[in-house]
């Protein structure tokens, strides 16, 4: 059954520091997804992708934060210059195109957890 | 604005007995989905339904039910005989689309369901 898959499972960086996640999403799913979960609270949205380019952003989605396919598989998230409360899980996620042009449901990876120090 | 309300931080039962996990919702979309996710202790979010505002029957899969209720706002989740291996945190969400489309999913703050042996 294909899944969305993300790497790394762990990264740890030091404050300030640029780090890109990387996610693999389903191949034939055309919407693409960043979530961010701090740890012990909800999940929260961060921003939508499709057709090449962002469709919708939260209010977390600052300037810090940018998104890109680079090619057709990858989908990543890089965050600039990293503060101590980036430290988190971040999920990627995927879904189809509906016949009716919407989104279908959405497939979530395992998730990248994030520890900034 | 969407919201979803999960009152119950942590539910604690024992092995085989029954347990509802509640779900309020408040949107202002005439069409709008509900969904469950369930997240193990390995953190990855699973999908388990979705449901759309026009189909108000209850479904049953398994060990797992679903009631949604219009006239409350409420998507609530029962496990029968819960088993060892449904201890995880669960997730009620919302959207406008089948997928959550531009603006993404909305959370609850989910339950922690620990199933006692």
């Amino acid at each position: 059954e294909p899944e969305v898959t993300q790497t790394p499972s762990h990264q740890v960086t030091q404050m300030g520091q640029e780090v890109i996640l990387r996610c693999v999403p389903i191949s034939n799913h055309l919407y693409f997804y960043w979530y961010r979960q701090i740890l012990g609270q909800k999940v929260e949205f961060l921003v939508s992708f499709y057709n090449n380019e962002i469709s919708e952003k939260s209010e977390i989605f600052d300037d810090q934060f940018s998104v890109e396919r680079p090619d057709g598989s990858n989908f990543t998230l890089k965050i600039r210059s990293t503060k101590l409360e980036d430290s988190a899980m971040y999920f990627c996620a995927s879904s189809e195109r509906t016949p009716s042009g919407s989104t279908d449901t959405q497939y979530f990876g395992p998730g990248t957890r994030l520890t900034v120090l | 604005a969407q919201k979803v309300t999960q009152a119950q931080t942590e539910i604690s039962v024992v092995e085989k007995e029954d347990v509802t996990l509640d779900c309020v919702y408040e949107t202002r979309d005439t069409t709008y989905y509900l969904f469950w996710y369930k997240q193990p202790p390995s953190g990855e979010l699973v999908f388990l339904i979705r449901r759309n505002s026009f189909d108000e029957q209850n479904e049953i899969s398994g060990r797992y039910s679903w009631n949604f209720q219009k006239s409350t706002s409420s998507f609530n989740f029962t496990i029968t005989a819960s088993q060892v291996v449904d201890s995880a945190v669960y997730f009620c969400a919302l959207s406008e689309a089948p997928g959550g489309g531009a603006d993404g999913l909305t959370f609850g703050k989910g339950t922690h369901l620990i199933i006692q042996p």
